[in-house]
Order: C-alpha cells, then sequence, then structure tokens
C-alpha cells in the first residue's frame, strides 16, 4: 500500500523558533491533512488541503499541497510551549474511498522555554 | 467540523475476552472509520463502518478479530475478540462528512494482560 515519509522524526526547538516539517509519498494523493496529537487525546485537525500548490494557513500554522500531489509541508511560526506534542501528516491516496486516510510515522515536537 | 466521543476511554482486559468499544459522533456522518495505533507508533486503518451493511476491512485486520457494527449515522461499534497481549492498544475512531476531513474521537487505550 501507499506510505507516507515523514521528516523529520522528532525536533528540539527554542521557544520563538520556526518549525518545518514535511510528508512525501511516491504516490499521488488526492488530499492532504495535517494533524496534532498530545498525550493521551486523539489527533485533532489542524489543517486540510485539497488541491496541488494550495497553500493554506491556521494561525501560526501554514501548510501546502504540493504541485505533484506527492508532498506536503507544514510550517509553525514563532512557536510556543503548548505547540508541544505529535504532529501526523495524513492523505487520502488517489483512487481510494472518501476518508480512508494513510498516515505518516509522525514528528514529535519539543519546544524549550 | 464533528465532535466525537467514545467509551471506554481505558480498559484493562485478560487474555482470551472480548471488549466493544462505542463510538458516537455528535451530527450525522456519511464516513466513519477505525485505527489502531500501537505505543508510540502512527495510525492504521482497521476498516470502514459501513453504515446498515458489513464493514469493509483492510489488508491484514477480519471481521471474525474486529467485528464492527454501524446501526445508524452517528453510532458505531469495534469489538476485539478473543484478546491477547498484542492487542494491547489505542483504538480511535473517525467520522467526517462525504469529503476527505476527518475528525477523531479521544480514543480507547487497551491493555491486555
Amino acid at each position: 500500500g501507499q506510505q507516507l515519509n515523514q521528516s523529520p522524526q522528532s525536533m528540539f526547538i527554542q521557544e520563538g523558533e520556526d518549525v518545518s516539517m514535511n510528508c512525501t509519498s511516491s504516490s499521488i494523493f488526492n488530499t492532504w491533512l495535517w494533524y496534532k496529537q498530545d498525550p493521551g487525546e486523539g489527533p485533532v485537525l489542524l489543517i486540510a488541503l485539497y488541491k496541488a500548490g494550495e497553500l493554506t494557513s491556521n494561525g501560526r500554522l501554514t501548510a501546502q499541497f504540493g504541485i505533484t500531489r506527492k508532498d506536503s509541508f507544514l510550517n509553525i511560526s514563532a512557536s510556543i510551549p503548548s505547540d508541544v506534542g505529535i504532529y501526523f501528516c495524513a492523505g487520502q491516496p488517489r483512487g481510494t474511498s472518501y476518508g480512508k486516510l494513510t498516515f505518516g510515522q509522525g514528528t514529535i515536537l519539543t519546544v524549550h522555554p | 467540523s464533528a465532535v466525537i466521543s467514545q467509551k471506554p476511554s481505558r480498559d484493562i482486559c485478560q487474555r482470551g475476552t472480548s471488549l466493544t468499544i462505542q463510538c458516537q459522533v455528535d451530527s450525522q456522518v456519511t464516513m466513519m472509520f477505525w485505527y489502531r495505533q500501537q505505543p508510540g507508533q502512527s495510525l492504521t486503518l482497521i476498516a470502514t463502518a459501513n453504515q446498515g451493511s458489513e464493514a469493509t476491512y483492510e489488508s491484514g485486520f477480519v471481521i471474525d478479530k474486529f467485528p464492527i457494527s454501524r446501526p445508524n449515522l452517528t453510532f458505531s461499534t469495534l469489538t476485539v475478540s478473543n484478546m491477547s497481549p498484542e492487542d494491547s492498544s489505542i483504538y480511535l475512531c473517525s467520522g467526517g462528512p462525504a469529503t476527505y476531513e476527518q475528525y477523531f474521537g479521544p480514543g480507547t487505550r487497551l491493555t491486555v494482560t
């Protein structure tokens, strides 16, 4: 099946720094979604991307759907301690049913005050 | 968006027993899915919960082990049958409209001893 390669696996940054993470695949995806998961919670949807080249922001978060439809990135600007958590990219591969998502392995973000 | 609740939030079960997990959505949703998240890992899709018909299982998951019901557009159950320690995981349900966005419940943390 399709796989998503998410990097980096973990990041340790200082409060106020910007963060960037990305996901790539060898297959084409119809949509890209970015989720954040806090300990003991389910993933929370941050940003959804539907069109190749689309650039979408949600507060300090910005994500883009790659032109080739095989990649996406998420940027977090001016990080704060509550940004700590695991960030997952997820996508719906072309040819699959609505809502069936493939997840990346996650990026563990640690923010030092 | 959709708000999703799950019961129980956690359980410790004996080997060989079964546990049924409930998933309730606060609004009617077209699609519902069940995922498994093993400790420290990403999310893996178990099955699509189809309203009024048999669930559609992903490779590696079978109905006898993970029977699923979906009697209406707001509710689904997942049973983990004849449990072994390898079934210890977080089980998550997701729901959403007939688009790509999926919203997750808080998860059920299962420990099998």
